[in-house]
Order: structure tokens, then C-alpha cells, then sequence
């Protein structure tokens, strides 16, 4: 079975503040791919970034970075400088050997002006 | 290159009505995914078409749930009768086939008085 647990409900910064949202994941496969994806409050799934579990190298694209790390079954989000623009909500899904994407509940990001 | 389309983006129904709604993938992609979000939690999976075959709709609740992909392109999911606990946001996603990325579509919001 496959899991995937995003443990910060909400967070709530200041505009300009750094911000990392944390994922962590479950699974019996070898082979699995990572992804977030944005929610804005328009209700769209906003696709971010995917990994796959062979490629452990750090992203960053952007004010975006991503941080990989097996050991720990975490794959965090940073926003670095964040804007008012980047409220939504931020989803970490796993996708494994039986081709289902499974999410996680969801991190609620209000960045405040 | 258009996104997923996705119509009508709010219903209002009262229980027991029926409810159909439509979903046409980004051009090319064979695989069309069909979620369920329910308020403050992410996706889950109803239905993952392959062309016109459901290679996956283990998820989806038979008995007032239907779906269908003629041609292998279009996607109708339907409710019939609906029920309270039906109001939530029905997102249709689509891929090149697992793993590909799945891109999302805006989801219709569905409410069931």
C-alpha cells in the first residue's frame, strides 16, 4: 500500500519570508515517481515538478526548490522569497508500480502581504 | 497546446437528480483519469480509462456511478440518483499512460441539496 503524508495542514508566512512544505512518503516499490502540484483558490491542479525514485538530485527552478531524499522517504517544497501569488494549497502525490497517483491531504499555504 | 476541458464548472442539484459530467484530454493522450475531491482532502481515484477500456474503476461506486469513453477521446461520468455526500469537486485528469504526468482540468464543483 501506498501512502503519502503532507503533516503541515496550514502554514501562514509574510510575503518575502522562505517557506518549506514537507512530504512524506510510503511504498514497497522500487520503481515510484514523486510530484507536486498546486491548487490556487480557481480550483485547477497546477502540475510543479516530477521525480522519479532513481534521480535523488535536488531541483531548484526558480523561487522553487525541491529536496529528495530517500534515506527519509521525503521529498520537501521550498519557496524561497515567497509572494502573495503563492497561496494555495500544495499537494504531494506518489505514483507507483500499480499506476495509481496517490495524494496527500494537502498543505494550505497563506503568504500575507 | 489547450488543457483538459472540463464542463459545467458548478452544478446545483437536488438529491436524487441525476447529473452527468464531461471531460475532453488534452489531445494525444490516451489515458483519462476521473477523481473525486472532497472538501479539504486530495484526489482520490474513481476511474482510469486506457482508450475506451476501464483498466481501473475498482474505486468507482457502481451501483450510482457510471462512466464512459466513446471513441477513446470524451469522457462522461454520471450520478444516478445523487445523494448528499456527493457534493464534493470531480476532477478529470489525462496522460501519455502511467507514468506519465497526469495534467489536471479546472473540475466541476458539484452541489447535491
Amino acid at each position: 500500500a501506498q501512502k503519502v503524508t503532507q503533516a503541515q495542514t496550514e502554514i501562514s508566512v509574510v510575503e518575502k519570508e522562505d517557506v518549506t512544505l514537507d512530504c512524506v512518503y510510503e511504498t514497497r516499490d522500487t520503481t515510484y515517481y514523486l510530484f507536486w502540484y498546486k491548487q490556487p483558490p480557481s480550483g485547477e491542479l497546477v502540475f510543479l515538478i516530477r521525480r522519479n525514485s532513481f534521480d535523488e538530485q535536488n531541483e531548484i527552478s526558480g523561487r522553487y526548490s525541491w529536496n529528495f531524499q530517500k534515506s527519509t522517504s521525503s521529498f520537501n517544497f521550498t519557496i524561497t522569497a515567497s509572494q502573495v501569488v503563492d497561496s494555495a494549497v500544495y499537494f504531494c502525490a506518489l505514483l507507483g508500480s500499480g499506476s495509481r497517483l496517490t495524494f496527500g491531504e494537502g498543505t494550505q499555504l497563506t503568504v500575507n502581504p | 497546446e489547450a488543457g483538459v476541458v472540463q464542463s459545467p464548472r458548478y452544478k446545483i442539484i437536488e438529491k436524487k437528480q441525476p447529473v452527468a459530467f464531461w471531460c475532453n484530454p488534452i489531445s494525444g493522450h490516451n489515458t483519462l483519469y476521473w477523481y473525486l475531491q472532497n472538501l479539504g482532502q486530495g484526489p482520490e481515484l474513481l476511474i482510469r480509462y486506457e482508450n475506451e477500456e476501464a483498466v481501473d474503476d475498482s474505486q468507482l461506486p457502481k451501483d450510482r456511478f457510471s462512466a464512459e469513453r466513446l471513441k477513446g477521446v470524451d469522457s462522461t461520468l454520471k450520478i444516478q440518483p445523487a445523494e448528499l455526500g456527493d457534493s464534493a469537486v470531480y476532477l478529470c485528469a489525462s496522460s501519455l499512460g502511467p507514468p506519465d504526468t497526469q495534467y489536471f482540468g479546472p473540475g466541476t464543483r458539484l452541489t447535491v441539496l
